[in-house]
């Protein structure tokens, strides 16, 4: 079973450029969330996802974007990469439910902004 | 607002000896409660959670963790510390069910040595 999915592993930009992290999921969870990781710091959410369309902001949403356009896909998009961006990027999924709640995590993406 | 503590960002034990890592919350509803450990590299792995039925709550690979009210606390235990036991680990919170949107502590790194 694949789970979650995440692309690419690795990544450098250069200050001022833009891309997409990518995510994807084959559960069917109608949860999705991005987080990033910094030392010290624990996992911080930055975006999440209750369904296909319906997106909402977590705790550090400023500079990243995203859509659900479907159950299986919740990317991230970086506008303008700033170094204060270099990261490590965790997308997560979970099915709500009182007794199965869990979230997966994907393996993430190491970011570095120069 | 939710908040999670992790106390101590690193801890030492002896091989064989009692692991104890401390987690303390704050949530003005019943929480779902998450210890999630992290391996070099590698994404977050669900370890136990609590989500309101026995407070004694076993995990996986010996641990266990005791769900708290009234000292508002999910400590992470493990009897005999195994070299494997050395990772990241992370206690989480969540309002609800939804475990799309998750309150992450600041990490233990646990240390084992021979």
């Amino acid at each position: 079973n694949a789970g979650v999915t995440q692309t690419p592993k690795f990544q450098v930009l250069k200050t001022g450029q833009s891309m997409t992290l990518q995510c994807a999921q084959d559960m069917n969870h109608e949860y999705m969330s991005w987080y990033r990781q910094d030392p010290g710091m624990g996992l911080r959410l930055i975006h999440y996802s209750v369904g296909a369309g319906i997106t909402d902001q977590g705790e550090v949403p400023n500079g990243y974007n995203v859509s659900r356009s479907t159950t299986e896909d919740f990317p991230l998009r970086l506008l303008s990469a700033a170094p204060s961006q270099t990261s490590v990027y965790f997308c997560a999924s979970s099915y709500p439910g009182r007794m199965n709640t869990e979230a997966f995590f994907g393996q993430g993406t190491r970011l570095t902004v120069v | 607002a939710q908040s999670v503590t992790q106390l101590g960002s690193h801890v030492s034990v002896s091989e064989g000896a009692l692991v104890l890592l401390r987690c303390n919350y704050s949530s003005s509803v019943p929480p779902y409660l998450f210890w999630y450990v992290q391996y070099p590299n590698q994404g977050l792995q669900l370890l136990l959670k609590y989500t309101s039925a026995a407070t004694l709550v076993k995990g996986i690979n010996g641990f266990e963790a005791e769900f708290k009210k009234s000292e508002t606390s999910f400590h992470l235990t493990k009897p005999s510390a195994h070299m494997s036991d050395a990772a990241e680990y992370f206690c989480a919170v969540s309002r609800s069910s939804n475990t799309g949107k998750l309150i992450f502590g600041q990490g233990t790194t646990l240390q084992v040595k021979p």
